[in-house]
């Protein structure tokens, strides 16, 4: 069954340092998010990304975060300059697109911890 | 905008026990809604949906939602819960044709054998 992967599942940084959060999405969709979800909290909108533009993104996906996606498979998340604050798991998400347009079934990856020192 | 509220941030309940997680949801236009499950250290699992048609959803593992669009809820019900049930239930809404998918809160389903 096709899935969404992730990596790294586990990273450690130091605050100030860039990091780079990878994901593969799966192989026919065409809607690529980000969500994050700090320890025991909600699970957050971050960023969708749609046509190899950003579609929408929330108040959270400041400056310091960006999204790339430079080949026909992986789609990246930067964070160009990391506080404690941005410790959390973060999610990958992809969705196909129906007749109708996006229906929103996301499927997730597994996520990528995150933990900033 | 759209919002989804869950009442119960943790609902304990005895092995076979029936139950009912609950969720409303706010939005100006016709939505899409989701349960997703999270087992501990794992990612979001879509349990079932709501897009469009039978009011009634069935999804895996024996759960079961009831859109009813009056009170704009979106409930989550088992009959007969199993200890592999304890994680944690995720609502989502979505509108047509939008961009992002909006989660609740969570509830915490905390089954005691």
């Amino acid at each position: 069954e096709p899935e969404v992967t992730q990596t790294p599942s586990h990273q450690v940084t130091q605050m100030g340092q860039e990091v780079i959060l990878r994901c593969v999405p799966i192989s026919n969709h065409l809607y690529f998010y980000w969500y994050r979800q700090i320890l025991g909290q909600k699970v957050e909108f971050l960023v969708s990304f749609y046509n190899n533009e950003i579609s929408e993104k929330s108040e959270i996906f400041d400056d310091q975060f960006s999204v790339e996606r430079p080949d026909g498979s992986n789609f990246t998340l930067k964070i160009r300059s990391t506080k404690l604050e941005d410790s959390a798991m973060y999610f990958c998400a992809s969705s196909e697109v129906s007749r109708g347009g996006n229906t929103g079934e996301l499927f997730f990856g597994e996520g990528s911890r995150l933990t900033v020192l | 905008a759209q919002s989804v509220t869950q009442l119960d941030s943790q609902v304990p309940v005895f092995e076979e026990a029936p139950v009912e997680l609950r969720c409303n949801y706010s939005s100006s236009v016709s939505v899409y809604l989701f349960w997703y499950v999270q087992y501990p250290n794992q990612g979001l699992q879509l349990l079932l949906k709501y897009l469009s048609g039978s009011t009634l959803v069935k999804g895996i593992n024996g759960f079961e939602a009831e859109f009813n669009k009056s009170q704009t809820s979106f409930h989550l019900r088992k009959p007969s819960v199993h200890i592999s049930d304890t994680a944690e239930y995720f609502c989502a809404v979505s509108d047509w044709g939008y961009q992002k998918v909006t989660f609740g809160t969570g509830t915490k389903l905390q089954v005691i054998p």
